[in-house]
């Protein structure tokens, strides 16, 4: 069983549309949340990080932990084409700055 | 201020060369982290330093691989001899300070193809 997991997509969502990412772990010692955005060929750009059950917003992000479900997601709402990119999740293994990536979604926002 | 850089950003070789990947971390980072992706499957952790020392290794696929980070600024990954499953992009991110929640931020990755 992996220890980070995604869909891989692709997820297609129109422009102005809210895109819904998922991210579910296996490892309750990873308590710290991380969402990266990644395009092609270039470095994964931190967007979110998620500790304390519930949500947090920033912008048109919000992210949202589940402790209980083992269960991390992802909200952008008016989806922008800028935004299609690869989204991955991280936990950090055990609080000791070892991330566990999930395999990340492919998102593409159609104009 | 300047962002983790890493070189080259792709280097080509044959089985059985050496390669040496560097990273420079963002200054005033202490912790330093290597990170590979092979192809179709997800990023994973090699090895993390703190400073000049080696914090945890875990990740580290065999003794062909070796990191160093001299002094405590920037870090090197040797990959001897290269084999092809080592092809894949060899990422390298930095925090200031260690800890669960501590951000890491990423260089844009050497693309390594052993052919």
């Amino acid at each position: 069983q992996k220890e980070v997991e995604q869909n891989s997509g692709p997820l297609s969502v129109p422009e102005g549309a809210i895109a819904s990412l998922n991210c579910t772990y296996s490892d309750r010692g990873s308590q710290s949340f991380f969402w990266y955005r990644q395009y092609s060929g270039k470095s994964p750009e931190l967007i979110m990080s998620i500790y304390s059950n519930g949500d947090k917003e920033d912008g048109r992000f919000t992210a949202q932990l589940n402790k209980a479900s083992q269960y991390v997601s992802l909200l952008i709402r008016d989806s922008q084409p800028s935004d299609s990119a690869t989204y991955l999740c991280a936990g950090d293994y055990n609080q000791g700055g070892k991330l566990i990536f999930g395999q990340g979604t492919e998102l593409s926002v159609k104009p | 201020e300047a962002g983790v850089t890493q070189f080259p950003s792709h280097s080509v070789i044959e089985k059985g060369q050496t390669v040496t990947l560097r990273c420079d971390p963002i200054s005033g980072h202490d912790n330093l982290y290597w990170y590979r992706r092979v192809m179709g499957k997800e990023i994973k952790f090699l090895l993390h330093f703190v400073k000049e020392s080696k914090q945890d290794e875990s990740g580290m696929p065999n003794n062909r691989f070796l990191a160093e980070r001299t002094g405590g600024t920037y870090s090197t990954l040797k990959v001897q001899p290269a084999e092809l499953e080592d092809s894949g992009v060899y990422f390298c991110a930095s925090s200031r300070y260690r800890g669960g929640n501590q951000p890491q931020h990423f260089g844009d990755g050497t693309r390594l193809s052993i052919l």
